[in-house]
């Protein structure tokens, strides 16, 4: 399987919260993250959390992480048109070559 | 800072020409990559510089691809020859070493490539 996995498409209404979720392999992770691509753009950090975290909340962002599962999501609270796009999760450890790993890309569609 | 400038935006082509992408990275980065972005296999790492040098190709798909960094300021990606399954958006990306959050990864906007 893939290191890191998250499901392709989630389809939300407007005002409602969105939950996107990422799961990943390896137990040495150190950095998680979210990122953001917007349609005809490259990816933008959204936001991080450090392995020793369990919660970040950042605005209408809340990052929960759950080492033991290896599982993170991502929620949006009060979620908008505008944020419509794809997000990515991806991890990366220290000791060595700092390269994220990426998964494939979440696609939130937000409706009216 | 303009950010990770990219060029061209598009470039359609037909099957057998030369193709080059070009990258700008930030100024004092000291990382650059390139990747190559499709539906079918999502974000793909094919190749990153450290202080210009190449350290890791393997991402590369095949000969037809290569990547050089003769400076700081300046990559480029090169097919040769192109074929209709290079058809993708390829970003550039540069960051500082460390791996601390803040030395996260910024990309350019992409350059959309057709080969027809």
């Amino acid at each position: 399987g893939e290191d890191v996995e998250q499901s392709l498409f989630l389809s939300v209404r407007e005002g409602d919260s969105s939950v996107i979720n990422c799961t990943y392999t390896d137990s040495s992770s150190t950095y998680l993250y979210w990122y953001k691509q917007e349609p005809g753009a490259g990816l933008q950090l959204l936001t991080y959390i450090f392995s020793n975290m369990d919660m970040k909340q950042d605005q209408r962002l809340t990052v929960l992480l759950n080492k033991k599962d290896k599982h993170l999501s991502l929620r949006i609270a009060d979620t908008q048109t505008g944020d419509s796009a794809i997000y990515f999760c991806a991890e990366s450890r220290t000791g060595g070559s700092y390269i994220p790993t990426f998964g494939r890309g979440t696609s939130l569609i937000v409706h009216p | 800072d303009a950010g990770v400038i990219q060029s061209p935006r598009h470039e359609v082509t037909e099957m057998g020409q030369e193709v080059t992408l070009r990258c700008k990275p930030i100024s004092g980065h000291d990382y650059l990559f390139w990747y190559r972005q499709t539906m079918m296999r999502g974000l793909e790492l094919l190749i990153y510089f450290n202080n210009n040098v190449p350290i890791d190709d393997s991402g590369m798909p095949e000969d037809r691809f290569s990547a050089k960094m003769p400076n700081a300021s300046f990559s480029t990606l090169k097919i040769q020859p192109s074929e209709p399954r290079d058809s993708a958006v390829y970003f550039c990306a540069s960051s500082l070493p460390g791996g601390a959050p803040i030395d996260t990864q910024y990309f350019g906007p992409g350059t959309r490539l057709t080969v027809l």
